[in-house]
């Protein structure tokens, strides 16, 4: 079993749908929570980031991470075509630490 | 914001030769940087964890001897393919740990490495 899940999709919506993309993991000791986007054959960009169980919102984003059930989710609310791309969700156990990573969602917003 | 510069963005080298990929923090030093290889449509697969003036860390199932990192400053490490073959091809990126700041931690990755080797 990975140490995180994540679905590969490929996930097709249309523009102004709501997505939403999950990751599951094993390890109850990771406490860092982070969602990256990837355009093809770039570097990821940083999303969001959480720290333990909760809830964080930057504009049409949503974060939200349930330790005790070992799922996270990211929300896009009104998706547009610039949204399309690969989502990865990462965790680490400490600050710096190495990230591990889901296997990456790859999202198409059609307009 | 943070930026991490890796170059080149893309090489093409012949099979048995060396490939050098440097990535550089900017405007931050970077005790810890990270190498990861990702395949097409696969997610990034870390590599190694490089640490300033020490020998860096290797994940399971990578060669050392092949894939050599050097974190010689906190502000450049490089990996070296060395004796590259076909099935070395594959995307290369490095992420640079800078000091906390606020809720976001600061892991920043380079812009990525297409190795193909022919």
């Amino acid at each position: 079993q990975k140490e995180v899940e994540q679905d590969p999709g490929p996930l097709s919506v249309p523009e102004g749908a709501i997505v939403s993309l999950n990751c599951t993991y094993s390890n109850s000791a990771f406490q860092y929570f982070m969602w990256y986007r990837q355009y093809s054959r770039k570097g990821p960009e940083l999303l969001m980031y959480t720290y333990s169980s909760g809830n964080k919102e930057d504009g049409r984003f949503t974060a939200q991470v349930d330790k005790s059930s070992k799922y996270i989710s990211l929300f896009i609310r009104d998706s547009q075509p610039s949204d399309s791309a690969t989502y990865l969700c990462a965790m680490t156990y400490n600050q710096g630490g190495k990230l591990i990573f889901g296997q990456g969602t790859e999202l198409s917003v059609k307009p | 914001g943070a930026v991490v510069s890796q170059h080149p963005s893309r090489v093409i080298c012949k099979s048995g030769t060396s490939v050098k990929i440097e990535c550089r923090s900017l405007d931050f030093q970077a005790t810890t940087m990270f190498w990861y290889r990702q395949f097409p449509k696969k997610s990034l697969m870390l590599m190694a964890t490089s640490n300033e003036g020490s020998k860096a860390t290797y994940e399971q199932g990578v060669e050392k001897d092949k894939f050599l990192i050097n974190h010689a400053s906190l502000t450049l490490s490089t990996l070296t393919v060395t004796s590259a073959h076909p099935e070395d091809s594959s995307f290369y990126i490095c992420s640079a740990v800078d000091s906390p700041r606020g809720s976001n931690y600061g892991y920043t990755f380079g812009s990525g490495t297409r190795l193909t080797v022919v």
